[in-house]
């Protein structure tokens, strides 16, 4: 199976500072098809998870151009480029290439 | 307006069952894949299981294999999770998620979440 990992953990950051998450994956995610199936979501504290972004880099409609995706292969990247105080919560990459679907262990971010 | 609304959780015991639903509304249910994804208490994401929108395709977590049966009604709109043989660690909130069509991009809508407590 898949295994998803990023880092760090938390991520403290100021406010009007960017913020960067790596997700590496154990496979490729290259799918037989070309292309790469990795996504981010975010989950805001007592809210269900929301997609940012899918397939590496494409950003969700509502969600600000501040956020960025990038990578390929088996390393990936959610960046921010300036964050605000609703970007408190905790991000998770995942991974839709390969059954079973797997997550990421989740990104803590706060505010410093 | 595109909503998914969970149903069915509760306290049960070690060794129970229980079903939950998830109503669906404001799309083409037929048209999507569905899942279940549960978050057990302070912890991660953790993707419970896979239907595509005919049925003809059901995917399981190593986890639950064995112990839960995913289904959908398309006449109803709804998407079920039975669970059976339940143990403590199955103890979460369990979401409902539509898949973004083509199937590969990851879950566009989600329930607010039905919580679970298996406990004696």
């Amino acid at each position: 199976d898949v295994v998803m990992t990023q880092s760090p953990l938390s991520l403290p950051v100021t406010l009007g500072q960017p913020a960067s998450i790596s997700c590496r994956s154990s496979q490729s995610l290259v799918y037989s098809d070309g292309n790469t199936y990795l996504n981010w979501f975010q989950q805001r504290p007592g809210q269900p998870p929301r997609r940012l972004i899918y397939k590496v880099s494409n950003r969700d409609s509502g969600v600000p151009d501040r956020f960025s995706g990038s990578g390929s292969g088996t390393d990936f990247a959610l960046r921010i480029s300036r964050v605000e105080a609703e970007d408190v919560g905790v991000y998770y990459c995942m991974q839709g290439t390969h059954w079973p679907r797997a997550f990421g262990q989740g990104t803590r971010l706060e505010i410093k | 307006e595109v909503q998914l609304v969970e149903s069915g959780g509760g306290l049960v015991k070690p060794g129970g069952s229980l079903r939950l639903s998830c109503a669906a509304s404001g799309f083409t249910f037929s048209s999507y894949s569905m899942n279940w994804v549960r978050q057990a208490p302070g912890k991660g994401l953790e993707w419970v299981s896979s239907i595509s929108s005919s049925s003809s395709y059901i995917y399981y977590a190593d986890s639950v294999k064995g112990r839960f049966t995913i289904s959908r009604d398309n006449a109803k709109n709804s998407l079920y999770l039975q669970m059976n043989s339940l143990r403590a660690e199955d103890t979460a909130v369990y979401y409902c998620a539509r898949e973004s069509l083509g199937d590969r991009y990851g879950m566009d809508v989600w329930g607010q979440g039905t919580t679970v407590t298996v406990s004696s």
